[in-house]
């Protein structure tokens, strides 16, 4: 199973250019997440999804935005790319948005990396 | 606001010893914990974690977790160190009650296990 399939995998971009990462998942979950991870800083929230139509800021938006336009599919675009965008950027899912029902787990991508010059 | 510390930011074992990685949580009411694991140059992937019930919990590939609220702590351990446990760490915490799933990573430890 495919699970989170995310692209391109890695990718080098010139400062000022816009770039979209792709995220896609198969397993019908409702709510999905953009991290980007950092030596020594661990991983940060950029921006979530509980359910489609809807997104939220997380701690480090700033630079980014999201669609949701679909529940397979959450996109993450840098408008203008700046150095200190440079990082690995992981998508993850989860599957539901009310703990009730959910076993409240994270399931990751692979990861994109990227380097901005 | 809940946040996590991860103590030690790399530990280093020998084969066979004790695995003991530290994870120390604030939150205004005990919240759901989480340990998760990255390979090289792969996502993270569940190890384990406690929601409710017994505190003690136990994961994949031997690694197990105790959460003790008095000491608002969820050390992970594994008695006995394999060369394939080498890896990133990751301590989490979610928002018990909260309306979504926002998880607060702490920052990692490197687990290196000698030969």
């Amino acid at each position: 199973t495919a699970g989170i399939t995310q692209a391109p995998t890695s990718q080098i971009l010139a400062a000022g250019r816009s770039m979209t990462l792709r995220c896609t998942q198969d397993m019908r979950h409702n709510a999905m997440y953009w991290y980007r991870q950092d030596l020594g800083l661990g991983l940060r929230l950029i921006h979530y999804s509980n359910t489609a139509g809807t997104t939220g800021k997380g701690e480090v938006p700033d630079g980014y935005s999201v669609s949701r336009a679909n529940t397979d599919d959450f996109p993450l675009t840098l408008a203008s790319a700046v150095p200190s965008q440079t990082s690995v950027y992981f998508c993850a899912s989860s599957d539901g948005y009310q703990q009730i029902y959910s076993t409240g787990e994270l399931f990751f991508g692979e990861g994109s990396r990227l380097t901005v010059l | 606001a809940q946040s996590v510390t991860q103590l030690g930011s790399h530990v280093s074992v020998s084969e066979g010893a004790l695995v003991l990685l530290r994870c120390n949580y604030s939150s205004s009411v005990p919240p759901y914990l989480f340990w998760y694991v990255q390979y090289p140059n792969q996502g993270l992937q569940l190890l384990l974690k406690y929601t409710t019930g017994a505190t003690l919990v136990k994961g994949i590939n031997g690694f197990e977790a105790e959460f003790k609220k008095s000491e608002t702590s969820f050390h992970l351990t594994k008695p006995s160190a394999h060369m394939s446990d080498a890896a990133e760490y990751f301590c989490a915490v979610m928002r018990r009650g909260g309306s979504n799933y926002k998880l607060t990573f702490g920052k990692g430890t490197l687990l290196t296990v000698n030969p």
